[in-house]
Formats: structure tokens, sequence, C-alpha cells
């Protein structure tokens, strides 16, 4: 099945620099990947997803990346602000709606 | 329009219990997706259901089942509960089932947070 890893694990940041959390899956059939953003005691929420027949997404301050030949996309915030403190979660989209997540990266944007 | 929610919260249990959550899927959704989240195996696939039928299953044993009803609810059951399923277990919706190929968004609920003692 498929394999998603997720780097860094912990990302910290001053306020308003950018940050930068990638991941490789192995499926080359995969085809959907989406951001999750999960705060303390809440469930991930979707932040922005790319499908495979696209190379870039941006919507404002987050932008998302996707390289199909080398099997890696990357989440790019760019003005980081203390309230992007969270934990991140990328995915790949298998069969059906089975996803597969990353392990997350903790995020601390410090003030 | 409402999210995706789930009931209870949290739940205490012993071991060798069982356990039933419910998900509510937002409206018009059809497709829902049971999630188990622990600090050392992440987010992990357990099952998703669409239209009444369980379509995809993850790699975990048979104590864990789930169903879904003709209104999209559906319910996850845990029977013997061991120490190793205290976890935050998470439902999401998505709008279609989604074939490969096909993209819809997945949505989740805030979550239940089960500790077994």
């Amino acid at each position: 099945g498929e394999n998603v890893e997720q780097h860094p694990s912990t990302l910290s940041v001053q306020e308003g620099d950018s940050a930068v959390i990638k991941c490789t899956y192995s499926d080359s059939a995969s085809n959907y990947f989406p951001w999750y953003k999960q705060e303390l005691g809440k469930g991930p929420q979707l932040i922005i997803d790319i499908r495979s027949n696209v190379g870039e997404k941006k919507d404002q301050r987050i932008a998302v990346t996707l390289n199909k030949t080398a099997k890696h996309f990357s989440l790019h915030i760019t003005e980081t602000q203390p309230e992007d403190s969270a934990v991140y979660f990328c995915a790949a989209k298998g069969n059906f709606n089975k996803f597969y997540f990353g392990s997350g990266t903790k995020l601390n944007v410090k003030p | 329009k409402a999210g995706v929610t789930q009931t209870p919260r949290y739940l205490i249990k012993t071991r060798g219990q069982q356990v039933t959550l419910s998900c509510s899927p937002i409206s018009g959704h059809r497709s829902v997706s049971w999630y188990q989240q622990t600090p050392g195996q992440g987010l992990q696939f357990l099952f998703e259901y669409f239209s009444e039928t369980q379509r995809n299953k993850g790699n975990f044993p048979g104590r864990f089942s789930g169903r879904q009803f003709s209104n999209s609810r559906s319910e996850m059951n845990v029977s013997t509960l061991e120490l190793g399923d205290s976890a935050l277990y998470l439902c999401a919706s998505s709008l279609v089932g989604l074939r490969w190929g096909e993209y819809n968004e997945q949505f989740f609920g805030p979550g239940t947070r089960l500790t077994v003692l």
C-alpha cells in the first residue's frame, strides 16, 4: 500500500518567517494530496489540497507544490503568524476514500 | 451548514468492555471514514462506508467494526477493549464516494477521545 513520509517532525520559526514541510509518497497511482492543520483538542482541518494534474496551488499565505516524478509534495507558509502554530499533516489518497497520512509536523511560530 | 459531529466527545472504559461511537456526516455527504489517532502511530485508517456498505478497510483486528445507516450516519464499535485502544477516534465525511481519478475533500469531526483503564 501507500507510504507517506513527512519531515520535519517539529519546526520552530520566528513570526514573519516562512515554513516549509515536505512529504514523499510511494504509490505513483496516488492522485490527490490534501494538507490538514490540527489544533489542540480539534479534528484535522483541510487547509489546501493539490491534484496530480497540477504542479502548484496557492491560497493567500499558503501554497503547495507537487513533483510527480520525484513523488514528493510540500507545504509552504509565508509570513507566519502565532495562530499558524499547530500540527500539520500531509496525506495521499488511495483507492476510494482511503487516505494515507504523514506522521505530522508540529509547527511553533514564536512571536 | 453544520460540520461533522461525533458523540460522545469523551469516553472512559475499562479493559474488556465494548464501546460504540457515533458520527453524523455533513448533510448530503454519503461517504464516512473512520481513523484512529495516537501519538505513536499517528492517523491510521480504520474503514470507510458508502451507501451503507463497507468499501475499504485498514489493518485493524476484527474487534473494530462499523456500520452505516440509510441516513449516512455511522457508528463504530470496539469490542473487548484493550489498553492500546486508547486514542482519538476521528470520523470524516465526503460528498461522494471516490474512485481512482476522482477527487473530493474530506472533512473531519472533532473526534471522540477514548480512554481505556
